[in-house]
């Protein structure tokens, strides 16, 4: 069974910086792509980052480049969401999730986490 | 940055009742377009992807439609499980982007 559990969320100041963490099993996890969306209070989903199965390249919605570094370590089975000066504005929870195989692009996301609360206040 | 429009924004229907959404790109996107559902307080799920391909498990009252800019998600039969809040995302782009979302309720 695929599984995906986010951590590290909490609460941060303006300016302040923070780590997510996404653990995951039930597939190989360097055949697939991975990336984290978000959600604020009440509002739709949008797509923080995507991270290509071998992390040879990351794509980044345009308010969080430069300030939010997607990684992973694929020995360790996990995706990693370091975020820096944090606004006000990210506040969210953050959902991880698995994207395609390596071998097809549908740029979907199949499986997701139960997402991390990060309040920036 | 391609944007993505639904509508309507929420509808109300009974249990039985066919649902369709609209999904609309600001420029083609092919059939890069995935849907999902979200239930309050849980993470979405994943029902269509290219447009039309039903994912696994996913019961078929459920369809997608659509190429270009113009996009649909049919519920066939509502059922008290599907009332939701429904997602399109397109993914022609590396950087994807969501559609704002349609509440289906009572």
């Amino acid at each position: 069974e695929v599984q995906v559990v986010e951590s590290g969320g909490g609460l941060v100041q303006p300016g302040g910086s923070l780590r997510l963490s996404c653990s995951t099993s039930g597939f190989i996890f360097n055949n697939y792509w991975m990336g984290w969306v978000r959600q604020a209070p009440g509002k739709g989903l949008q797509s923080v980052a995507n991270l290509k199965h071998d992390g040879s390249e990351t794509f980044y919605e345009d308010s969080v480049k430069g300030r939010f570094t997607i990684s992973r370590d694929n020995a360790k089975n996990s995706l990693y969401l370091q975020m820096s000066s944090l606004r006000g504005e990210d506040t969210a929870v953050y959902y991880c999730a698995r994207g395609d195989h390596k071998s097809a692009w549908y740029g979907l996301f199949d499986h997701w986490g139960q997402g991390s609360l990060v309040t920036v206040s | 940055d391609i944007q993505m429009t639904q509508s309507p924004a929420s509808l109300s229907a009974s249990v039985g009742d066919r649902v369709t959404i609209t999904c609309r790109a600001s420029r083609s996107i092919s059939s890069y377009l995935n849907w999902y559902q979200q239930k309050p307080g849980k993470a979405p799920k994943l029902l269509i992807y290219l447009a039309s391909s039903l994912k696994s498990g996913v019961p078929s009252r459920f369809s997608g439609s659509g190429s270009g800019t113009d996009f649909t998600l049919t519920i066939s039969s509502l059922q008290p499980e599907d009332f939701a809040t429904y997602y399109c995302q397109q993914s022609f782009s590396n950087v994807f982007t969501f559609g704002p979302g349609t509440k289906v309720d009572v």
